[in-house]
């Protein structure tokens, strides 16, 4: 079974600030991961996402994560933090078998003050 | 673009009624789901289905039912409603392997 755990229901930055968002995931089979955000009212979007190759992944609106198995971490990052980044964040895994579902943590609400 | 439609964005039914959520997408992905989103609980998975007329229980089916008729489509149905499925229904796609595509979710409320 797989499961996410995402640290914080909320994150409050300053605009300009760092932003890092922690996800942490068990599996026993190698994972593919996703990070996906969602703007209110709306449905999730994804920001990124690591099946295999290089561990650090960049995505859309300037994100990155970085997978690292030792420390069975996928923390999302962006050096400087936009008010329209405001949004809620979901860290997912799925296995890499044929037939996957993907398992999503609580969620992380990123708040950011000008 | 590939676009995950879902009929409804806001939806008000009674208690005991028969409910339908309908979900279409237009780039033949094999894989379809129907998630619920609550507050503090983040998503959770009702069904799945991988094939036309195929389908799978997810992590909480009770009181849920799915039909997958045609490929495009994959409607969920609430046998009879209760205001403990009041909540947001999100339905996504995907391809074997890939990452979802959502739609915009149905904000469901039974009174």
């Amino acid at each position: 079974a797989q499961s996410v755990t995402q640290l914080g229901s909320h994150v409050s930055v300053s605009e300009g600030a760092l932003v890092l968002l922690r996800c942490n995931y068990s599996s026993s089979v190698p994972p593919y991961l996703f990070w996906y955000v969602q703007y209110p009212n709306q449905g999730l979007q994804l920001l990124l996402k690591y099946t295999t190759g290089a561990t650090l992944v960049k995505g859309i609106n300037g994100f990155e994560a970085e997978f690292k198995k030792s420390e069975t971490s996928f923390h999302l990052t962006k050096p400087s933090a936009h008010m329209s980044d405001a949004a809620e964040y979901f860290c997912a895994v799925s296995d890499r078998n044929g037939y996957s579902t993907l398992t999503f943590g609580k969620g992380t609400m990123l708040l950011v003050s000008p | 673009d590939v676009k995950v439609t879902q009929s409804s964005r806001y939806l008000v039914k009674r208690t005991g009624e028969k409910v339908f959520l309908e979900c279409v997408q237009d780039m033949d992905h094999e894989n379809m789901f129907w998630y619920r989103q609550d507050p503090g609980l983040g998503l959770r998975l009702i069904y799945f289905s991988y094939d036309v007329k195929m389908k799978e229980k997810g992590d909480i089916p009770e009181g849920y039912s799915v039909s997958r008729e045609k490929k495009e489509r994959f409607s969920l149905i609430l046998e009879s409603a209760s205001t403990n499925q009041t909540s947001m229904y999100l339905c996504a796609s995907s391809q074997t392997g890939g990452g979802y595509t959502f739609g915009s979710g149905t904000r469901l409320t039974v009174v």
